[in-house]
């Protein structure tokens, strides 16, 4: 079974700008959780989907948004960059909701 | 929400010694998850864990719910072993929450 995976790997934007990440859980995997990674704040909960549906949301501000489509890939977008948005992106997917979650490669996104 | 505290927060060792990593959280759980980030970010699963005990290879992991902690043990450690260790319990049922790590070297 192919693994989760995440594109782009490596992003550069600018501040200001708006990015979009996507992640293609694993086959059959109906939840996808997204995570920030930073050298200061640790891996930090962004949101869960299922279903197409959001089930939980962590303490970020509006600028951080997602979605589910009905084959379960999911993206992110981030609106307005910070610089204090360079960060690793991760996704997971599991079978069931907080089910044994699999990770994603992540995509490294710097803002300058 | 739930508060995770992982001890030590750096490890050094030689290649083939033993290990013990230390997850505390501060509410009963009902999931919980051990991950290994290797150099190159890719994080892990090693075993997912709410209770009781289980062994793969190398390592072994114990989650003792009704005092809030987890340890994981890692035996004969090797080179590749190095990176950092995470525990995630589940936040009241909500989502899963990352202690800050343990970061392991292993020495060659």
């Amino acid at each position: 079974k192919a693994g989760v995976t995440q594109t782009p790997r490596y992003l550069i934007k600018t501040r200001g700008q708006q990015v979009t990440l996507s992640c293609s859980p694993i086959s059959g995997h109906r939840s996808v959780s997204w995570y920030q990674q930073t050298p200061g704040q640790g891996l930090q909960f962004l949101f869960e989907y299922f279903s197409e549906t959001q089930r939980n949301k962590g303490n970020f501000p509006g600028r951080f948004s997602g979605r589910q489509f009905s084959n379960s890939r999911s993206e992110m977008n981030v609106s307005t960059l910070e610089l204090g948005d360079s960060a690793l992106y991760l996704c997971a997917s599991s079978l069931l909701l907080l089910g044994e979650q699999y990770f994603g490669p992540g995509t490294r996104l710097t803002v300058t | 929400g739930i508060q995770v505290e992982q001890s030590p927060p750096d490890l050094i060792l030689q290649e083939g010694a033993n290990s013990t990593l230390r997850c505390n959280f501060s509410d009963s759980v009902n999931n919980l998850q051990w991950f290994h980030q290797n150099p190159w970010g890719q994080l892990i699963n090693l075993f997912y864990i709410p209770s009781g005990t289980k062994q793969n290879g190398r390592l072994s992991a114990t989650t003792v719910a009704t005092e809030r902690y987890s340890l994981l043990y890692i035996s004969s450690s090797q080179t590749t072993d190095s990176g950092v260790y995470f525990c995630a319990p589940d936040n009241y049922g909500q989502n899963f929450v990352f202690g800050p790590g343990t970061r392991l070297s292993v020495l060659p």
